[in-house]
């Protein structure tokens, strides 16, 4: 499958700031983007996810952009909390196949009192 | 309503020996997924049923095999367990047969090959 690629493996943001997560994928042939949160010790969880038709979709305090110009996908976190505390990671689906559901390594976002 | 439940959620195997991960599913989800999680990789894909009766190879699927018993259950067997197999698994489930975005994960198994 193709690569997905986080910038930064580990991102530490003041408790009540923003947070940026950034992702590069590598196929321009994706149809879906999705973020998923795994915290400690438990299964990844779903967030949000968008079509490649969209550039933008927001949720409950996060919203992802996805640029397929330069092919980079990102999630902003508003007012992290504590809560929020967990590795995120991004997947591309480049079709219906569970086989084209490629999943990136992962970014520890650690909040910070 | 539990989700997807998977047992058990640690084992410690010794290289050769045979175990099988059972997961069942509560949300009457067409396709399940065995994945395993190594560190600093992205989940991997095992094998995974897209309807009851049918499953196909994922992206690793030397040394395992796996059974959808039912639409709720789907176990990933190790026939015999190498080193290399020391990971976490992480079953998960999704509604339609053919996969978008969300899925639903498990709280994974934790399995170590001595």
């Amino acid at each position: 499958g193709e690569s997905v690629g986080l910038h930064l493996p580990t991102l530490s943001v003041q408790e009540g700031d923003n947070s940026i997560i950034n992702c590069a994928y590598s196929n321009s042939a994706s149809d879906y983007f999705i973020w998923y949160k795994q915290e400690s010790g438990k299964g990844p969880q779903f967030i949000i996810d968008i079509r490649s038709n969209m550039d933008k979709r927001q949720g409950q305090r996060v919203t992802v952009l996805l640029n397929k110009t330069v092919k980079h996908l990102s999630l902003q976190i508003a007012a992290t909390q504590p809560g929020d505390s967990a590795v995120y990671f991004c997947a591309e689906n480049l079709g219906g196949s569970a086989r084209q559901l490629t999943f990136g390594s992962g970014t520890q976002l650690t909040v910070l009192p | 309503n539990a989700g997807v439940t998977q047992t058990p959620k640690f084992q410690v195997l010794k290289t050769g020996q045979s175990m099988t991960l059972q997961c069942a599913q509560d949300m009457n989800h067409n396709s399940m997924y065995w994945y395993r999680q190594d560190p600093g990789m992205g989940l991997r894909l095992i094998y995974y049923s897209a309807s009851e009766g049918t499953t196909d190879k994922g992206e690793v699927p030397n040394g395992y095999n796996v059974s959808r018993l039912n639409k709720r259950e789907f176990s990933l067997r190790l026939e015999s367990a190498a080193p290399s197999q020391t990971s976490v698994y992480f079953c998960a489930s999704s509604g339609g047969t053919r996969v978008t975005g969300e899925l639903f994960f498990g709280e994974g198994s934790r399995l170590t090959v001595l």
